[in-house]
């Protein structure tokens, strides 16, 4: 495609609830991360992907969050037992994964997610 | 970690006008992107830039990376411009690769009034 999409846009969801997000990343990168963004704050990474395999997950505030990228191309981030403080964008992006020092960054749309 | 700041917190400026953004960082870092992240939530990226000096139409970017520091021009600026502009760096491992992860500032508002 040409660029990363992420679905849903938006997500309401109860406390407590499960829910997953999806990310699509640019045809081509085998890198992907999961960034989260609060109101008012920069993006803050939680898990970055290189192929199938979680290279850091060092950002993951507890064992609520979990990723996924089962093929090295879609990735799903799973929350379970979801608290209202995880209200957030979620976003998502990719890049070439070359290790390189020029390997940029590209992002999608992002998810909104409100729990109620 | 490495500290990420950006100046100003926010800006005003009137069409037309000129701005210049900081972006400060702790450490030595392999990527610097800046973006501008626009009313709907989307980011898009400006320029990628660990050291030099580059310019796209009324945008440039300088990073004096042993200083570390990173500006970014706008001139002659429109309301298109209104968002919020991040800076956001890749830290390097000790023998020169990436860590993967970028970490951002707090960004810098812009509002541009017609």
């Amino acid at each position: 495609g040409a660029g990363v999409s992420q679905t849903p846009s938006n997500k309401v969801t109860e406390k407590g609830k499960y829910v997953e997000l999806r990310c699509d990343p640019i045809s081509g990168h085998t890198a992907l991360y999961w960034y989260r963004q609060s109101l008012g704050q920069g993006p803050e990474f939680l898990i970055y992907f290189q192929g199938t395999g979680a290279a850091d997950d060092s950002g993951l505030p507890n064992d609520r969050f979990f990723a996924v990228r089962p093929e090295g191309s879609v990735s799903t981030l799973k929350i379970q037992r979801t608290e209202r403080g995880d209200s957030a964008v979620y976003l998502c992006a990719s890049s070439l994964g070359s290790h390189s020092p020029a390997d940029t960054q590209y992002f999608g749309p992002g998810t909104r997610l409100t729990v109620l | 970690g490495i500290q990420v700041e950006q100046s100003p917190p926010d800006l005003i400026l009137q069409e037309g006008a000129n701005s210049t953004l900081r972006c400060n960082f702790s450490d030595s870092v392999n990527n610097l992107q800046w973006f501008h992240q626009n009313p709907w939530g989307q980011l898009i990226n400006l320029f990628y830039i660990p050291s030099g000096t580059k310019q796209n139409g009324r945008l440039s970017a300088t990073t004096v990376a042993t200083e570390r520091y990173s500006l970014l021009y706008i001139s002659s600026s429109q309301t298109t411009d209104s968002g919020v502009y991040f800076c956001a760096v890749e830290r390097s491992w000790d023998y020169g690769g990436s860590q993967g992860n970028l970490i951002f500032g707090k960004g810098t508002k812009l509002s541009v009034k017609p």
